[in-house]
């Protein structure tokens, strides 16, 4: 059963300038969760979708967003970029949100 | 084999001794914990869990324990190989029912096996 794929793996932007990157989960799992993952704050949870609804949060800006399609892919947007959003963006996904995730090998996003 | 107190950024072991990869948690209301291991280059690779109404678990060369008293977790690696040298972080999941559930995780332990 293939894993998590995130496309792209790498990206450049400059400031002000969106991105949108993308999540394919495993196949027959529903929920998706993203994270951010910097070597300051390390490992931050962004949001989580199940059955393309956003089921949680966390303390990001509204710059920051999602959504989640019928087919469980599920894309993330950053609006606005700044400096500070360059990260190791992670994509997870599980059956359910209360099984274990499984982690893609993430997008490594620079903003100049 | 070798200890970490409650939580250091490094440990370093030799190959064959046992390792303890220690996390302290926050929220006392976390149902389900999970160990994961990063390697350079990916994404974080599920090791082991434990849900809260257990206190060990075992899996091939790993036993994660958990003390709900004080809030702690461990991770004890068997035989420690060089191909275990990662960065292993714990993480605590509280269920919140119909709002779903999210990831916290701790700081990471670089784990490095010396040959």
């Amino acid at each position: 059963k293939a894993g998590v794929t995130q496309t792209p793996r790498y990206l450049i932007k400059t400031r002000g300038q969106q991105v949108t990157l993308s999540c394919s989960p495993i196949s027959g799992h529903r929920s998706v969760s993203w994270y951010q993952q910097t070597p300051g704050q390390g490992l931050q949870f962004l949001f989580e979708y199940f059955s393309e609804t956003q089921r949680n949060k966390g303390n990001f800006p509204g710059r920051f967003s999602g959504r989640q399609f019928s087919n469980s892919r599920s894309e993330m947007n950053v609006s606005t970029l700044e400096l500070g959003d360059s990260a190791l963006y992670l994509c997870a996904s599980s059956l359910t949100p209360y099984n274990e995730q499984f982690f893609g090998p993430g997008t490594r996003l620079t903003v100049l | 084999g070798e200890s970490v107190g409650l939580h250091l950024p490094t440990l370093s072991v030799q190959e064959g001794d046992n390792s303890i990869i220690n996390c302290a948690y926050s929220n006392s209301a976390s149902d389900y914990f999970i160990w994961y291991k990063q390697e350079s280059g990916k994404g974080p690779q599920f090791i082991i869990d434990i849900r809260s109404n257990m206190d060990k678990r075992q899996g091939q060369r790993v036993t994660v324990l958990l003390n709900k008293t004080v809030k702690h977790l461990s991770l004890q690696i068997a035989a420690t190989q060089p191909g275990d040298s990662a960065v292993y972080f714990c993480a605590e999941n509280t269920s919140r029912g119909t709002s779903g559930s999210r990831l916290t995780f701790g700081e990471g332990t670089q784990l490095t096996v010396n040959p």
